[in-house]
This record gives C-alpha cells, structure tokens and sequence, in this order.
C-alpha cells in the first residue's frame, strides 16, 4: 500500500535558524512527489512538483530534494512568516489522486 | 487569475443530514479533485472528475457522490450525515492528464463541516 511518512510531526526553530524536514515515502511507479503548505483552517498551497530522483527545486527561503526513497525541504534561514504546517504528497503511475503524509507542523519564532 | 473558489466557507448540519459543497476551478482547469482533510491529518482523495464524469474513486463510502457541470465546477454531496463526516472538505483543480503527463493540483480554501 502505498504511504508517506514526514517527519518530525513538530519542530521549533529560532528565526535564521536552517534546517530540513523529511518524507519518506513507499509507493510502485512514483510520477510525481508534491510539496504544499498550509495555513491553519486554509488550503494546501502548492509550492513544488519532483519528478525523479535527484531533482532539486528552490523558492526564496526553501529547497526541495528528492531521492528515490524520501524527499527533503530544507529551509534556510527561516522567518515567523514560515510558520505553517508543510505537507508532503505522492503521485504513482496510472493514478490521479495524491497519497499525502500527516505533515509537520513549523513554527520559527522571532 | 482567479483561483479554486468553494462554498460555503463553514457548515454546521444534524446527523442524518444531506449536505452540498461547491467547487469552481482555477480559470484554465477541466478537472477537479475532492479530499477530505480531518484534523490533524493530511487529505484524504475522494474522488475526481474530468469531462463531467468521475474518473477515480478513494476509498468513501456510496453516501459521498459527485458532480461535474459543463463549465468544469462541480458539487460534492454527502448523505445520511454521521459525526465523523466532520472535517475540512478541499476541492483541487487541474489540467486533466495527457500524454502521460501529470500535473500539479491546486487547492481552495475549504469548506469546514461541522456535524452534531
């Protein structure tokens, strides 16, 4: 069956403080792993698409990676406006729906 | 650029209940996604529909069905209301897939359920 695990579930970070957030991920014919963030009582919004592993994709503050078995987002010197729940979501082959993980909810304090 | 819009925003229903959310997708989009989003979890597919017809179906119950219209916006409807259908309701639209290629979903906002 096909899953998706993120880790860590919470993290604090000081302002400028860089780190990465990880989703691994189990899944036949991966054709796409996705990146949102959401805002509390909000949407997903999307912020990358990878497509083979690795691929890297950037943002301002936010980098993307991808290998064939997990997905980074680092984030580099992050600001409070950062905080938010980050969303980590895969696509396989022959399907259209996207398999998502819990998420790990990102709080930056100034 | 208009984006995902849905309503209503909030919904308070009984159980036992019928309930209808709306969905109108980015401008450009002729397939529409819908996920349900409990708390503290991430969405969970529904079902999609392109070319007015549903075109794949996640694991939900027969009381959740789905509509397309014409100009691509679409309805989603859930019967016989229980407790545990409380939960954020996420439309998404897209392109429909071609030639094999994928592409990126968008969200609305959110209708938020709320069943008592």
């Amino acid at each position: 069956e096909d899953q998706v695990t993120q880790s860590p579930e919470a993290l604090r970070l000081q302002e400028g403080e860089s780190s990465s957030l990880n989703c691994s991920y189990t899944v036949s014919g991966l054709r796409g792993l996705f990146w949102y963030r959401q805002d509390p009582g909000k949407g997903p919004e999307f912020l990358f698409t990878l497509y083979s592993a690795g691929e890297e994709k950037e943002k301002e503050r936010l980098k993307a990676t991808l290998t064939k078995k997990e997905s980074f987002l680092h984030i580099t010197a992050p600001k409070p406006e950062d905080s938010a729940t980050y969303l980590c979501a895969v696509r396989k082959g022959g399907s259209e729906k996207l398999v998502f993980g819990k998420g790990t909810k990102l709080t930056v304090n100034p | 650029d208009a984006g995902v819009t849905q309503s209503p925003t909030h919904l308070i229903k009984t159980r036992g209940q019928q309930v209808t959310l709306r969905c109108s997708p980015k401008s450009g989009h002729d397939t529409v996604s819908w996920y349900q989003q409990a708390l503290g979890q991430g969405p969970q597919f529904i079902f999609q529909y392109y070319e007015e017809e549903e075109r794949q179906r996640g694991n939900f119950p027969d009381r959740f069905s789905g509509h397309q219209f014409p100009n691509y916006s679409s309805e989603l409807n859930v019967n016989a209301l229980l407790l545990g259908d409380s939960a954020l309701y996420l439309c998404a639209s897209s392109l429909a897939p071609r030639k094999g290629r994928a592409y990126e979903q968008y969200f609305g906002p959110g209708t938020r359920l709320t069943v008592t």
